[in-house]
């Protein structure tokens, strides 16, 4: 059964600096890997989606890398500000026709102004 | 565009009551799901729906029915309340199965006393 662990569970940083949120999957048999936003009482947005065949994916400050085969991806997030404090999330979703994403609890992000 | 709306966004239910969450994309997404949030805690799929008519169940059904009978909704019923079920619940659409970017509500919380 895929498992997505996210460590640390919180962070905290002060606002210009660029961070690396990671995530780590025990199943490399995946379709594609998905980094979510989740503000408090909200619900979740895509930032950023990463297909099985690609390394990367950008998005302005954001940068999620991807390697399969040691079952890791990051998201990267530059000159971080006070507006990127909020939950990430990430969630792969397995090869094969059942395709039931599998979400990671979250790092919860707050930077500091 | 208002995307993927879900009511209430709030409701406290006693025991053994029973109620329908709502949920209604207008994006003419086929794909459809229903995911539970518990606190610090990833999201786990309750249900999901390939198509008007089609329902299947996710990793967390027990408790819980749903219907399609439109593209648009695909309410989440609960039967017979009970406190595990006290949860964030958030429902979801997509072009693809698990395939493209996931749109969601912003959630439904559910207290059971």
């Amino acid at each position: 059964k895929q498992e997505v662990t996210q460590i640390p569970a919180a962070l905290s940083v002060p606002e210009g600096e660029n961070l690396v949120l990671n995530c780590s999957f025990t199943d490399s048999a995946i379709y594609n890997l998905q980094w979510f936003r989740q503000d408090p009482g909200k619900g979740l947005t895509s930032l950023l989606l990463i297909q099985s065949s690609q390394r990367e994916q950008t998005s302005g400050r954001l940068n999620a890398s991807l390697d399969k085969s040691s079952g890791r991806s990051t998201l990267y997030i530059a000159a971080s500000q006070p507006g990127d404090s909020a939950t990430y999330l990430c969630a792969v979703t397995p090869s094969g026709s059942a395709r039931q994403l599998t979400f990671g609890s979250g790092t919860q992000l707050t930077v500091l102004p | 565009n208002a995307g993927v709306t879900q009511t209430p966004k709030f409701r406290i239910l006693k025991i053994g009551q029973s109620m329908t969450l709502q949920c209604t994309q207008d994006m003419n997404h086929n794909y459809m799901y229903w995911y539970r949030q518990d606190p610090g805690m990833g999201l786990k799929l309750i249900y999901y729906s390939v198509g008007a008519g089609i329902t299947d169940k996710g990793e967390v059904p027990n408790g819980y029915n749903v219907s399609r009978s439109t593209t648009e909704d695909f309410p989440l019923r609960l039967e017979l309340a009970a406190p595990s079920q006290t949860s964030v619940y958030f429902c979801a659409s997509s072009t693809g199965l698990n395939t493209g970017e996931l749109f969601f509500g912003e959630g439904s919380r559910l207290t059971v006393l």
